[in-house]
């Protein structure tokens, strides 16, 4: 079975203060790994598909990057707009989701 | 606004009643999927539609819990005497199915359902 795991599981930055957090998984065939952010009482918003390891994608603030056994999420210089909990999923036909990374930038 | 919406986003009933929500995918997206999300977990998955065809239930999904997707538009899942652990955000997410090389098979959430059972 597909699994995940999430850390920090909160994470509170001053504004400007980079940080990266982790998603660590296991799966018997890695056909994607996903970033989606979520904010508080809504549905996850798509952010990221990575497929190799090796593979970086950015957008805005946030870089992903991609081992074989685990990705990172890197935000940098973040304001108080990026403050969200961070999911990590990997994709067999469904998705198997991390409990997340609640960030919170303080300005 | 041509997103996932779902419908209601909130609902609160008493234990022992039925409920049950609907979910419009974005428009010829073939894939459609339920997951259930817990304060404080990430979603888990419940169910998914390839077209009007059920594919696949998770063991969550117990005989109270029924899912329908009829001409493979819109899907409805309903829960039938509800319980207090049945309370959590109940989420749906279309995908266009189609997968292989670099192609992805993103699924795009909707608002969520947040259902509380007193």
């Amino acid at each position: 079975e597909d699994q995940v795991t999430q850390s920090p599981e909160a994470l509170r930055l001053q504004e400007g203060e980079s940080s990266s957090l982790n998603c660590s998984y296991t799966v018997s065939g890695l056909r994607g790994l996903f970033w989606y952010r979520q904010d508080p009482g809504k549905g996850p918003e798509f952010l990221f598909t990575l497929y190799s390891a090796g593979e970086e994608k950015e957008k805005e603030r946030l870089k992903a990057t991609l081992t074989k056994k685990e990705s990172f999420l890197h935000i940098t210089a973040p304001k108080p707009e990026d403050s969200a909990t961070y999911l990590c999923a990997v994709q067999d036909y469904k998705l198997s989701f991390g409990a997340g990374t609640t960030v919170t930038v303080r300005a | 606004d041509t997103g996932v919406s779902q419908d209601p986003r909130h609902k609160i009933t008493k234990r022992g009643q039925n409920v049950t929500f609907r979910c419009d995918p974005i428009s010829e997206h073939n894939r459609l999927y339920w997951y259930r999300q817990t304060l404080g977990q990430g979603p888990e998955f419940l169910t998914y539609f390839q077209n009007e065809a059920q594919l696949e239930k998770s063991r969550l999904l117990s005989d109270r819990f029924s899912a329908e997707r009829p001409k493979g538009s819109f899907s409805t899942l309903e829960i039938q005497r509800t319980e207090q652990g049945d309370s959590a955000m109940y989420l749906c997410a279309s995908s266009s199915g189609m997968t292989g090389g670099s192609s992805t098979d993103t699924q795009y959430f909707g608002p969520g359902t947040r259902l509380t059972v007193l």
